[in-house]
């Protein structure tokens, strides 16, 4: 099946530097790619949905300018947080959506942990 | 290799119990997830098992056996608002999701 790969898997980083995470898709093209953010037991949240070539929508209380994301390619996405701080520790996850043919399906990648000391 | 296999389709009547079944593969373990997935939304997280047995909550039931590398997640009383797909994931020793591909289900009146 399908494979998203995520890199890099776990993070540590001091208040106030930048961390970037990749998101690629490995084995087919996505035509939009989605990054969530996981609280402890509780549901994804989507920060932001990313097109190939475009900017990237941001939901509701995401702030663009603190979590970057480039969709350079059709198999790659960043997403780059900026100033880090504690709260921002988190699991992050993105997701790669395909359209082949008739079939729309979403596959999800392994998450990234962030810890920000 | 790490895997996780769910069934890909499954249907069943308004009113009635399905189970979805879940087997994984991981190196390590550090527990299971189950989410709802409605089309064009983001997943919503239904329960997370790290123990074996049977955990309730409301018409929603999780059950998982470590030794046999299986989950089931049980809904009783079937709504047609219950028709989404269900996602299972493992989390292995690293702390890094496996996904499954998904079950999608469909409600019949």
């Amino acid at each position: 099946g399908a494979v998203v790969s995520q890199h890099p898997s776990r993070v540590i980083c001091k208040s106030g530097t930048s961390v970037k995470i990749e998101c690629r898709s490995l084995d087919f093209q996505a035509t939009t790619m989605f990054w969530y953010r996981q609280f402890p037991k509780k549901s994804l949240m989507l920060m932001a949905t990313s097109n190939e070539g475009s900017k990237a929508t941001y939901e509701q209380g995401v702030e663009k300018d603190k979590f970057l994301i480039n969709h350079a390619s059709l198999t790659l996405s960043t997403l780059t947080v900026t100033s880090a701080h504690p709260e921002d520790s988190s699991f992050y996850i993105c997701s790669a959506r395909t359209e082949a043919g008739e079939s729309d399906t979403q596959y999800f990648g392994p998450g990234t942990r962030l810890t920000v000391l | 290799g790490q895997n996780i296999d769910q069934p890909t389709e499954m249907t069943a009547t308004e009113g009635a119990i399905v189970q979805i079944n879940c087997t994984y593969q991981t190196s390590g373990f550090n527990g299971l997830f189950w989410y709802q997935q409605h089309a064009g939304e983001a997943p919503t997280f239904l329960s997370y098992n790290v123990l074996d047995g049977l955990e309730e909550k409301g018409r929603f039931s999780s059950f998982l056996s470590r030794s046999k590398g299986y989950s089931y997640l049980l809904l009783k009383e079937l709504q047609m608002k219950d028709s989404a797909s269900y996602l299972c994931a493992a989390m292995d020793s690293n702390y890094q999701l496996i996904w499954g591909a998904g079950t999608k289900l469909i409600i019949k009146p």
